[in-house]
């Protein structure tokens, strides 16, 4: 069984950069979410990616979009860089409406914005 | 009021202890409860899971859920230098899709 995966492992853009993060989501799940994780701080909910399409979304703005693929691998896209969005960006993967709906997450990628 | 707090710590303790690490709640919709332990620099890794009030078990670990409280805990028996960590609890409500809901992480040291 494969875990849940990220790319890249970190990353340093400047401010008004735009950038992708990418996640291959474990072996049999179909749902994926994404967490941003500020330094001393625990993950903050962003989306979730269900079936291609936005399932929830947390307190996040328009800029921070994503993208599920139908092999259920994932992509999040944030425009316009900010100082504040310096942070681990976290994938967790899960099967939706499963016996358990447990996420497991990725090992991260740390963005740093200068 | 944040919807879960938790003690950030740090905490100390020596190589064999008993550790408890607890997390209050506000929200009373919350069902499924998870600890997740997370190395420095890495994504957390899923502990416990438990669903509605009661005890698990697994191993050196305990997780506790009172509802009637809003309390959740963590106990690991004979720490060890391994166990040193930040321990991230989290909680959800009873509905497929939905987020989960971290509290701060409190971090563990065991020395030896």
């Amino acid at each position: 069984e494969t875990g849940v995966t990220q790319s890249p492992t970190h990353l340093i853009k400047t401010r008004g950069q735009q950038v992708t993060l990418r996640c291959s989501s474990q072996s049999g799940h179909n749902t994926v979410s994404w967490y941003q994780q500020a330094l001393g701080q625990g993950p903050q909910f962003i989306f979730q990616y269900y079936r291609e399409e936005e399932n929830g979304r947390g307190n996040f703005p328009p800029r921070f979009s994503g993208l599920q693929f139908p092999n259920y691998s994932s992509e999040l896209n944030v425009n316009a860089l900010e100082l504040d969005d310096s942070a681990l960006y976290l994938c967790a993967s899960s099967t939706f409406g499963g016996s358990t709906d447990t996420q497991y997450f990725g090992p991260g990628t740390r963005l740093t914005v200068l | 009021q944040k919807e879960v707090e938790q003690d950030p710590g740090p905490l100390s303790v020596p190589e064999g202890a008993i550790v408890s690490l607890n997390c209050t709640y506000s929200n009373s919709a919350f069902q499924y409860f998870m600890w997740y332990r997370q190395y420095s620099r890495k994504g957390p890794e899923l502990l416990m899971y438990t669903y509605s009030s009661g005890n698990k078990e697994d191993g050196r670990f305990t997780a506790q859920v009172d509802k009637s409280s809003k309390y959740i805990s963590l106990f690991i028996r004979d720490s060890q230098p391994s166990d040193s960590a930040t321990y991230l609890c989290a909680m959800r409500v009873n509905q497929a899709g939905t987020a989960l809901i971290f509290g701060k992480g409190t971090t563990l040291s065991v020395s030896s």
